[in-house]
């Protein structure tokens, strides 16, 4: 299963963009990159996904590097609703689905 | 149905009984996955279906769990005789799939299971 990298935990303040990085150096040219959050309680939810180009919609952003070898989810104006677990997630041909650690976000009111 | 189902919501037994645990999937969606989370955990990947057929079974960690989807909608995790460690909370997906990676897959409220 195709790997991927992000920070344990970053914090951001309210109403400011928050960028969260994800490494995948491995990644196929048939991967698409997919991000799930799980806020407190919750089961995960989609955000959003892309394969080669930048995406962009009610959520998010997703911005994905040229080489594919990394990306980084954008929240345009975080709130404290935001505040979760975010996964930044590989799914190739075999339609696997499988969740790293994740990087937990704070958001500062 | 509107979304993923799971039942039971909550589920309490005790050690050495048998559970089973029931997802409904999105209609029409041909994936289906199942996971477990610890508490402050990420999800763990168990197994995964595409119709009726187990696609990858190779997270199941041993053999008194066992899943089904047999008419490739409904499916099945069975638990035998459950120990304490089986205490998680099991969650279950579904997505339009399959060869579509680009999907986005939807979950369930989960089953909390207590085993005492």
């Amino acid at each position: 299963d195709a790997k991927t990298t992000q920070p344990n935990s970053m914090e951001s303040n309210e109403e400011e963009p928050v960028h969260l990085p994800c490494n995948h150096s491995t990644i196929s040219g048939t991967d698409y990159i997919h991000w799930y959050r799980q806020l407190p309680s919750q089961g995960p939810e989609y955000v959003i996904h892309g394969l080669t180009s930048n995406v962009n919609n009610r959520m998010a952003s997703l911005a994905i590097a040229e080489d594919r070898k990394s990306s980084t989810l954008i929240l345009h104006r975080a709130t404290l609703r935001d505040a979760a677990v975010y996964y930044c997630i590989l799914r190739g041909r075999d339609d696997k689905i499988i969740f790293g650690k994740g990087t937990r976000l704070h958001i500062l009111p | 149905g509107a979304g993923v189902s799971q039942s039971p919501r909550y589920k309490v037994t005790k050690r050495g009984q048998d559970v089973a645990l029931r997802c409904d999937p999105i209609s029409g969606h041909v994936s289906l996955y199942w996971y477990r989370q610890a508490l402050g955990q990420g999800p763990e990947f168990l197994t995964y279906f595409n119709y009726e057929a187990q696609q990858d079974k190779s997270g199941l960690p041993n053999d008194r769990f066992s899943a089904e989807r047999p008419e490739g909608s409904i499916s099945t995790l069975t638990i035998q005789r459950t120990e304490q460690r089986d205490s998680a909370m099991y969650r279950c997906a579904s997505s339009l799939g399959t060869g579509l990676s680009g999907t986005e897959a939807f979950f369930g409220q989960g089953t909390r299971l207590t085993v005492v």
